[in-house]
């Protein structure tokens, strides 16, 4: 059974702060690895699809790295805004089929 | 652009009944899964379709069906509810199947069993 984690579970910051988190999966079954945003009550929110070992993207303050050879992404928000809060998915793609989703980091940004 | 669409917003079933959830893919889009998504777990894969075929399935019993219609559109049916089933039902859409291909979803729909 592959396993997607993540890490923290939660993570309680104050408004300026930045912060990150990991994402972790098993490199010999990568394929891709998608990012989401997940608001309470809306839709997912696709933030960033990587394929390639050493991958960086780049949406406003919210950046992304992947390191398929050890299996991690992190997840990087530059100066949290209380809008930031949300909990951020990673999941990885092991075909074309199907995506394996972790449990997510739930983010609170107080003003 | 409408997104992706999903009916009911929230449904509320008995055991052993039957239910049938309605996904509409963004314009365009050729591709629909199914994921379920229990409290404290990130969304589990179900189905997935494209061009009107099933390219994949998820750890699910039989008891789970789905099918997409010519305009793309996609029921996911559940059969012999149990209280187990309770969850939120997410349908993401895809205009390509791919190493790169984003996948847009939806914003479920929450059924309760009892």
């Amino acid at each position: 059974i592959l396993n997607v984690e993540q890490s923290p579970q939660s993570l309680h910051v104050q408004e300026g702060d930045s912060t990150n988190f990991t994402c972790s999966f098993p490199s010999s079954n990568f394929y891709a690895l998608h990012w989401y945003r997940w608001e309470t009550a809306k839709s997912p929110e696709a933030l960033f699809v990587m394929t390639l070992n050493g991958d960086e993207k780049k949406k406003g303050r919210i950046s992304a790295t992947l390191n398929t050879k050890e299996g991690y992404s992190y997840l990087y928000i530059k100066g949290s805004q209380p809008e930031d809060s949300a909990t951020y998915l990673c999941a990885l793609k092991v075909n074309t089929d199907k995506l394996i989703f972790g449990t997510g980091t739930r983010l609170q940004v107080f003003p | 652009d409408a997104g992706v669409t999903q009916s009911p917003t929230h449904l509320i079933k008995t055991r052993g009944q039957h239910v049938t959830l309605r996904c509409s893919p963004i314009s365009g889009h050729k591709s629909v899964s199914w994921y379920q998504q229990v409290l404290g777990q990130g969304p589990q894969f179900i189905f997935q379709y494209y061009e009107k075929e099933e390219r994949g399935r998820g750890n699910f019993p039989d008891r789970f069906s789905a099918r997409q219609f010519p305009n793309y559109s996609s029921e996911l049916n559940v059969n012999a509810l149990l209280l187990g089933d309770s969850a939120l039902y997410l349908c993401a859409s895809s205009s390509i199947v791919g190493q790169g291909s984003e996948q847009y979803f939806g914003p479920g729909t929450r059924l309760t069993v009892t």
